[in-house]
């Protein structure tokens, strides 16, 4: 299954500025996910994102971050105002195409590395 | 937040014998089990998965068995080779469909030895 593609692979920003991560799905996709990865830890769920709405948060994802594909094409992450926990590598994912299984398939990520 | 866990930080073993990563959860509503590959500097990627209904499931050289009673899953490599070294997650999901969060565990770290 084709996978999905992210921008930038790095992006590197000061503390207290708005980030946008970019990914570019594929058509025919309802399903969107958000998950993220400090170094050395768990891959934790961000967000999921079905027909242009939130469809679940966790309780990572507070008043600082915001999704939305504005264009109808391109996913968004935004985090308005970053900290120096935010750094971590960031993932999005598509649903499976297959009978509309829970399988999530990654992009291969952007680093944020906030300083 | 321990809802899936993988004891096993890491695991060696040798070319063409047989791995196997163990996983253990404690939520009784996952109903879908999955295990993702992850090569570093790239995201995770699927390999397997099985639904609580299942105790077996094989694809090629992966099986991913299912202990519900024990909540405990493993995936067995046969054989194993030395492109199979990369950090394995096993990942638990309450719904079989798509729009479920995925809960990973924290990885194990296989290293496969020529």
């Amino acid at each position: 299954e084709p996978e999905v593609t992210q921008t930038p692979s790095h992006q590197v920003t000061q503390m207290g500025q708005e980030v946008i991560l970019r990914c570019v799905p594929i058509s025919n996709h309802l399903y969107f996910y958000w998950y993220r990865q400090i170094l050395g830890q768990k891959v934790e769920f961000l967000v999921s994102f079905y027909n242009n709405e939130i469809s679940e948060k966790s309780e990572i994802f507070d008043d600082q971050f915001s999704v939305e594909r504005p264009d109808g094409s391109n996913f968004t992450l935004k985090i308005r105002s970053t900290k120096l926990e935010d750094s971590a590598m960031y993932f999005c994912a598509r649903e499976s195409l297959r009978f509309r299984l829970a399988e999530a398939f990654f992009g291969q990520g952007t680093r944020l590395t906030v300083v | 937040d321990q809802q899936v866990k993988q004891n096993s930080p890491s695991l060696s073993v040798q070319e063409g014998r047989i791995s196997i990563l163990n996983c253990d959860y404690t939520n009784s509503m996952f109903d879908y089990f999955l295990w993702y590959k992850k090569y570093p500097a790239e995201g995770p990627t699927f390999l397997i998965s099985i639904s609580s209904i299942k105790d077996k499931n094989e694809d090629g050289r992966f099986t991913v068995f299912l202990n519900k009673s024990a909540k405990h899953l493993s995936l067995h490599i046969v054989p194993s080779q030395p492109g199979d070294s990369a950090v394995y997650f096993c990942a638990a999901s309450i719904k079989l469909t798509s729009g479920s969060r995925l809960t990973f565990g924290e990885g194990t770290q296989l290293t496969v030895n020529p």
